[in-house]
């Protein structure tokens, strides 16, 4: 099973601040990493992809890659109570055949 | 713009009885998947599709079985419902094998 691990939360940041969502995976093999925002009872909406190393910047979002540290982080910038959700981070690899695999979320909560 | 439809949002069956979930998508993608989310256990996966008539099982797919008969169309069927089969119900599809994925509403299914 190819994991891919992230802090559960809820991670607090006031109205205005820097959110900072952090995940790592197992699988060297992996090849694209995504970002999902889940609203409670909803399905999850794409937030970010992201091949390379180095960051990609999206607007208020910018995602981060490092695969020699196997590790994936989604930044928002001046954080508003709408961003309050569960972030999901999802991996796809080949060695998973293509399937793709997600952590468990994390819950951010912003403060007005 | 990508749209992926369920048949129902919300879903009451009883023990025992077949249940038939459906997801049509209207991209003319080739891959598509069936997930279940639970609290505290994230999003699982079921089964899926690379092309028609094809399948493959996921992480969980006892208890569960497919149909893809057109390229649009991926069904999940629940053989005999059982109460621990009671959960958020999301499908996805995607284009390429490393291609952004995209969900579908979900279907809240209760089996009493």
């Amino acid at each position: 099973q190819k994991e891919v691990e992230q802090n559960s939360g809820p991670l607090s940041v006031p109205e205005g601040a820097i959110a900072s969502l952090n995940c790592t995976y197992s699988d060297r093999g992996s090849q694209s990493f995504f970002w999902y925002r889940q609203y409670s009872g909803k399905s999850p909406e794409l937030i970010m992809f992201i091949y390379s190393n180095g960051d990609k910047e999206d607007g208020r979002f910018t995602a981060q890659l490092n695969k020699a540290s196997q590790y994936v982080s989604l930044l928002i910038r001046d954080s508003q109570p709408s961003d309050s959700a569960t972030y999901l981070c999802a991996v796809i690899s080949g060695n998973s055949g293509y399937a793709l695999n997600f952590g468990k979320g994390t819950s951010l909560l912003v403060t007005p | 713009d990508v749209k992926v439809t369920q048949s129902s949002r919300y879903l009451v069956k009883r023990t025992g009885e077949k249940v038939f979930l459906e997801c049509v998508q209207d991209m003319d993608h080739e891959n598509m998947f069936w997930y279940r989310q639970d609290p505290g256990l994230g999003l699982r996966l079921i089964y899926f599709s690379y092309d028609v008539k094809m399948k493959e099982k996921g992480d969980i797919p006892e208890g569960y079985s497919v149909s893809r008969e057109k390229k649009e169309r991926f069904s999940l069927i629940l053989e005999s419902a059982s109460t621990n089969q009671t959960s958020m119900y999301l499908c996805a599809s995607r284009q390429g094998l490393v291609d952004t994925q995209y969900f579908g509403p979900g279907t809240r299914l209760t089996v009493l």
